[in-house]
C-alpha cells in the first residue's frame, strides 16, 4: 500500500511569488490534514478535510494560505503571495477514520527568500 | 501558547539502557496522546498511542505511560537501540476536534 505522497519535495521562491503544495492522501483515507514545523519548532495544526469538505481550518494563517480537495482525492495548499515566515516544512497527513492514527507524508521543505 | 511541551530538546543513551523521554500538557480537554517518531527528511512515523482512560499502553519495546493528575506522559524504550535515534513527537488530541497538538520533539541519540 502506497503511503501518503507530497510533491514537491523542495521550493525555493522569492518573496510575493506564488507556490503549489501537493498532496495525495492513501487510498481510501477520507480525512486529509495539513501541518507546518517552522525552523525546529512545533508541527502546527494547518487544516482538516473530510473528504472534499473543510472540517476545522482554525490553523490557517492568513488568507495567503488556500487549500483545496476537489473530488475528495488529492489536495492542493497554495500561498500567494509567499512571504519570508512561510518558510518551513508543510506536512500533510491522512487518516481512515477520525479515530485512527493519522500517516505521514515526507513533507515539503518551503524557502521564501 | 504551548499546550504540549517537551523540555527536553536532546538526550543522549548508551545502547541497551532505557530512553525516558517526557511530555507535559496543559488541556485537561485531551483524551488520546500520541508520539510520533521522526528521521530525517522523512515525514513522522506513529510510534504508539494511549486513550485518557488509560495509564500505560506497551507494544514491545515501547511503553508510554499517563499521568492525567500532573498532565504528564512519558515514552520509556528498553532496550535503546541505534535505530531509536530520530526525534520524538509528542501529540495530544481532545475526540471534538481530532486535531494533533504536537510538541517541539526531543531529539534522541542512541550510542553504540
Amino acid at each position: 500500500e502506497a503511503g501518503v505522497t507530497q510533491f514537491p519535495s523542495h521550493s525555493v521562491i522569492e518573496k510575493g511569488q506564488t507556490v503549489t503544495l501537493r498532496c495525495d492522501p492513501i487510498s481510501g483515507h477520507d480525512n486529509l490534514y495539513w501541518y507546518r514545523r517552522v525552523m525546529g519548532k512545533e508541527i502546527k495544526f494547518l487544516l482538516h478535510f473530510v473528504k472534499e469538505s473543510k472540517q476545522d481550518e482554525s490553523g490557517m494563517p492568513n488568507n495567503r494560505f488556500l487549500a483545496e480537495r476537489t473530488g475528495g482525492t488529492y489536495s492542493t495548499l497554495k500561498v500567494q503571495p509567499a512571504e519570508l515566515e512561510d518558510s518551513g516544512v508543510y506536512f500533510c497527513a491522512s487518516s481512515q477514520g477520525l479515530y485512527n492514527e493519522q500517516f505521514f507524508g515526507p513533507g515539503t521543505r518551503l524557502t521564501v527568500l | 501558547d504551548q499546550q504540549v511541551k517537551q523540555n527536553s530538546p536532546s538526550l543522549s543513551v548508551q545502547e541497551g539502557r532505557i530512553s525516558i523521554l517526557n511530555c507535559d500538557y496543559t488541556n485537561s480537554m485531551f483524551d488520546y496522546f500520541l508520539w510520533y517518531k521522526k528521521y530525517p527528511a522523512e515525514g513522522p512515523t506513529f510510534l504508539i498511542s494511549i486513550s485518557s482512560i488509560k495509564d500505560k499502553n506497551e507494544d514491545g519495546r515501547f511503553t508510554v505511560f499517563l499521568n492525567k493528575s500532573a498532565k504528564h506522559l512519558s515514552l520509556h524504550i528498553v532496550p535503546s537501540q541505534p535505530g531509536d535515534s530520530a526525534v520524538y513527537f509528542c501529540a495530544a488530541s481532545d475526540s471534538g476536534t481530532y486535531k494533533y497538538i504536537f510538541g517541539t520533539g526531543t531529539r534522541l541519540k542512541v550510542l553504540a
